[in-house]
């Protein structure tokens, strides 16, 4: 299995400033075929499902603000909000979808 | 616009069954390869289950093979979630979830139903 690992655990960022998450994977999710790392982001608030946020490392969601970035390749990803709001308050996951069973990070809680 | 409404969801004794379901609409649901995800309370996520859009092929975590089995009816919109053998470590929220036809991307998730495994 594809073991992701989120850090930190918790981020206490002003308004503002730029917050940054961490996702490695224990095995390459970067596809030779298409050249496409199967990478999401997920945003998850208090009592609600998930919210897809950036799809194939790097793609923002329609709807996303463009404060929320996605870079990396291959086994190291990272989240960047570049001007933290409250509404960004939420607890971020990273998920593989290269190889079953699918997997997610352990979640940082990001806090302001 | 996409819905997903989970249903079934409930308390449940140890080693007892239960049956989810997930109603689809507001997309291509016999197109779309679809996923149950759950988390346990206070936790993180956790993949569970994947079946094909024609019904044909299933995935399952490893905690939950042998025991649960997924399924689908896409005359009628809708994905179950068979439950066997139920442990405490199987409670949680289960969410219905889609991926994109095009790219296998999960990204439409429902509102979720809780099972809670306790005698």
């Amino acid at each position: 299995d594809i073991v992701m690992t989120q850090s930190p655990d918790s981020l206490a960022v002003s308004l503002g400033e730029r917050a940054t998450i961490s996702c490695k994977s224990s095995q390459s999710v970067l596809s030779r075929s298409n050249n496409k790392n199967y990478l999401a982001w997920y945003q998850q608030k208090p009592g609600q499902p998930p919210k897809l946020v950036i799809s194939w490392a790097s793609t923002r969601e329609s709807g996303v603000p463009d404060r929320f970035s996605g870079s990396g390749s291959g086994t190291d990803f990272t989240l960047t909000i570049s001007s933290l709001q409250a509404e960004d308050v939420a607890v971020y996951y990273c998920h593989q979808y290269s190889n079953l069973p699918y997997t997610f990070g352990r979640g940082t809680r990001l806090e302001i | 616009q996409v819905q997903l409404v989970e249903s079934g969801g409930g308390v449940v004794q140890p080693g007892r069954s239960l049956r989810l379901s997930c109603a689809a609409s507001g997309f291509a649901f016999s197109s779309s390869v679809m996923h149950w995800v759950r988390q346990a309370p206070g936790k993180g996520l956790e993949w569970v289950a994947l079946i094909s859009y024609d019904g044909n092929t299933q995935y399952y975590a490893d905690s939950v093979k042998g025991r649960f089995t997924i399924s689908r009816d896409n005359s009628k919109n809708t994905m179950f979630l068979q439950m066997n053998s139920l442990r405490g470590e199987d409670t949680a929220i289960y969410y219905c979830v889609s991926s994109r036809p095009e790219d296998g991307t999960i990204d439409q998730w429902g509102q979720g139903t809780p099972v809670t495994v306790s005698s």
